[in-house]
């Protein structure tokens, strides 16, 4: 009964690849967060959906692109994976109401050869 | 440039002691505080909020909030070696018509020693 899952945990690839880590939550919720955590622990907001229109998109790279099919999940497609991509990635969801909190889930550590 | 500062630690106290974690925010306009707690490898996980001035407590931790000053904090009471992680102050920096967008701090390491 996980309430946001992240999948995969761990995901090791070359440089110029393209990966997917997909999200879910049960929550319920009907806004979903991607978070970058890069080496030195620092958690940044990249993007947000409410109710699968992208509301938030912090000057990320247009390498990434996130795809919400449904309020229940948030995808993020990556393009020509760089050396700088390496990191955890948070997916997060919380009800819009002002100052609800955000739910994490495990995040996917991503590593780049 | 919403922001928000901890210091990055590391704050060591000893098992049974009251560590004090510190978060300062910039947007003066901010309304929602959270304190999440990461241990290493893990993610971050709520442990506290707070939304009006003054003292929020919730077992062995304190939040307290003082908006004029723009300061939040945690105290954590009879901290206990398992109380070591990383501490990261989130703040809503304002209702943004649809979604909230909290702003992290770098986190500051707590390290209670037995």
């Amino acid at each position: 009964d996980t309430a946001v899952s992240q999948t995969p945990k761990y995901l090791v690839t070359q440089m110029g690849n393209d990966k997917s880590i997909k999200c879910e939550q049960n929550l319920g919720h009907d806004t979903m967060y991607w978070y970058k955590q890069d080496s030195k622990k620092f958690l940044k907001i990249m993007f947000s959906y409410n109710n699968k229109e992208l509301i938030i998109n912090e000057t990320v790279p247009n390498r990434f692109s996130p795809k919400s099919p449904d309020k229940a999940h948030l995808n993020l497609h990556i393009n020509s994976l760089e050396l700088g991509d390496s990191a955890v990635y948070f997916c997060a969801s919380s009800q819009v109401l002002r100052g609800q909190p955000q739910h994490f889930g495990d995040g996917t550590r991503l590593s780049i050869l | 440039q919403k922001e928000v500062e901890q210091n990055s630690g590391p704050l060591s106290v000893p098992e049974g002691a009251i560590a004090s974690l510190n978060c300062t925010y910039s947007d003066r306009g901010s309304q929602s505080f959270f304190w999440y707690r990461q241990y290493s490898g893990k993610s971050p996980e709520l442990i506290m909020f707070i939304y009006s001035n003054g003292d929020k407590e919730d077992g062995r931790f304190t939040a307290q909030l003082n908006k004029a000053s723009q300061y939040v904090s945690l105290l954590i009471r009879d901290s206990q070696p398992s109380d070591s992680a990383t501490y990261l102050c989130a703040v809503d920096p304002a209702y943004q018509g649809g979604s909230e967008k909290l702003v992290f701090g770098k986190g500051t390491k707590l390290t209670v020693n037995p």
